[in-house]
């Protein structure tokens, strides 16, 4: 298996552009989390997914941003408008067992 | 208060040194606790799971104590290798991160 993948690995934007990140996770991994890490904030829970439903979006910032899970196979974290505070490294990661398994995450640069 | 509370250090330890980090965290109904590395522009990786009687891999000691809620993690004989952020995570089904404490073990 090739492990959790996110897409794109870098994303350069400017400030109102949309933005979408992608992750990809590891097959029959039921729960999907996304997360954000910046230095200030440390590694923050956005909100998590079991079973392709969301289950806890409180760490989501504010209405800006949406995720979706439309499938067992994909999710997606969304940004719109984007701003500058949002730069950062976004994570996706899913859980078999008890381990939870990181993708290489997707740094964000909102110019 | 964060739910989940580290020391973010630097700790600057020589090789052969042993070091101790603490991890506080606030919800007493948390049920897993984890200890994961994080090296400079990686992601994070599961290091070790930790057990209420406590548990031991190689060099590395994680211990869990529910009444003053903390996790600690001792690594014994630190190697240049170790150097990284160790993160401590809380949660159930949740995962709540620990901001991370960094380690940098100089020769």
């Amino acid at each position: 298996d090739a492990g959790v993948i996110q897409s794109p690995r870098h994303e350069v934007t400017e400030m109102g552009q949309e933005v979408t990140l992608r992750c990809k996770p590891i097959s029959g991994h039921d729960y999907l989390f996304w997360y954000r890490q910046t230095m200030m904030r440390g590694l923050e829970l956005l909100i998590y997914f079991n079973n392709n439903v969301p289950i806890d979006d409180s760490g989501m910032p504010e209405d800006r941003f949406s995720a979706k899970m439309p499938n067992a196979s994909f999710s997606t974290l969304k940004i719109q408008p984007s701003e500058p505070r949002d730069s950062a490294v976004y994570f996706c990661a899913t859980v078999t067992g008890n381990e939870q398994f990181f993708g290489p995450g997707t740094r964000l640069t909102v110019l | 208060r964060k739910e989940v509370e580290q020391d973010p250090g630097p700790f600057n330890v020589p090789e052969g040194a042993t070091v101790a980090f603490n991890c506080t965290y606030s919800n007493s109904a948390s049920q897993s606790f984890f200890w994961y590395r994080q090296d400079c522009r990686k992601e994070p990786k599961l290091l070790m799971s930790v057990y209420s009687s406590g548990n031991e891999d190689g060099r590395f000691t994680a211990q869990l104590n529910r009444a003053s809620q903390y996790i600690s993690l001792l690594i014994r004989d630190s190697k240049l290798s170790d150097s990284a952020t160790y993160l401590c995570v809380v949660g159930n089904n949740d995962m709540r991160f620990g901001a991370g404490t960094r380690l940098t073990v100089k020769p």
